[in-house]
């Protein structure tokens, strides 16, 4: 079946601009999860959402990130005025279950922005 | 606040060579362990895991790791890397708490090369 896809793959963008970064999680998954990854480090949690409810955003680096998912299904990442320390790969995964915390997670290819 | 370590960067092994590579986490409670393996131009996947039970656990690819609770670590180990391994591996703990959203708190990475 088909996994967890993203869009767009590459996203250039110069510094100020606003940028959309969407997620297609596995059907029937119930959670997703979003994690930055900058260059040479390991992913970083931004936020979680069980369905359509936002249960967890601590990992926002600041109120210029917000992410929705109105519909329990696909997800949008939205960063407004973009700044050059925003360049990174942005993951989405989703898992099967709510809140347990012993699903897999299963990871979309990314979101590679560039900020210039 | 949770975090992982991962002892080695960069790893640089000759084909039939054995591999471990380090893990330590620091959190005081009860976690679910993961290895998750990213091929050039792949996305993340899940390598294997560690809920309870079996300290020692068993994954994908001839690939297993052992928890050991004591030292807070969860060490990969293959007895014999295969060109195919070279790939970065990340270690990802998850705190087992009701109010855990399941988020993955990751280490920085390992880039695992094999040379033929």
């Amino acid at each position: 079946g088909a996994g967890v896809s993203q869009s767009p793959r590459y996203k250039v963008a110069k510094r100020g601009q606003d940028v959309a970064l969407r997620c297609d999680p596995i059907s029937g998954h119930v959670s997703l999860f979003w994690y930055q990854q900058a260059l040479g480090q390991g992913p970083e949690f931004l936020t979680y959402f069980q369905n359509e409810a936002q249960l967890d955003k601590s990992g926002l680096p600041s109120d210029r990130f917000f992410a929705e998912r109105p519909e329990g299904s696909v997800s949008t990442l939205k960063i407004q005025r973009t700044q050059q320390e925003d360049s990174a790969v942005y993951l989405c995964a989703s898992s099967l279950g709510g809140r347990l915390s012993y699903n897999e997670q299963f990871f979309g290819p990314g979101t590679r922005l560039t900020v210039l | 606040a949770q975090s992982v370590s991962q002892h080695n960067h960069h790893v640089i092994l000759s084909e039939a060579a054995s591999l471990e590579l380090g893990c330590n986490y620091s959190y005081g409670g009860t976690v679910n362990l993961f290895w998750y393996v990213q091929y050039p131009g792949q996305h993340l996947q899940l390598l294997l895991k560690y809920f309870s039970g079996d300290p020692l656990v068993k994954g994908i690819k001839g690939f297993e790791a052992e928890f050991i609770k004591s030292k807070f670590s969860f060490n990969l180990r293959k007895p014999s890397v295969q060109w195919s391994d070279t790939a970065e591996y990340f270690c990802a703990v998850n705190a087992q708490s009701s109010s855990n959203t399941g988020k993955l708190i990751f280490g920085q990475g390992t880039t695992l090369q094999v040379k033929p």
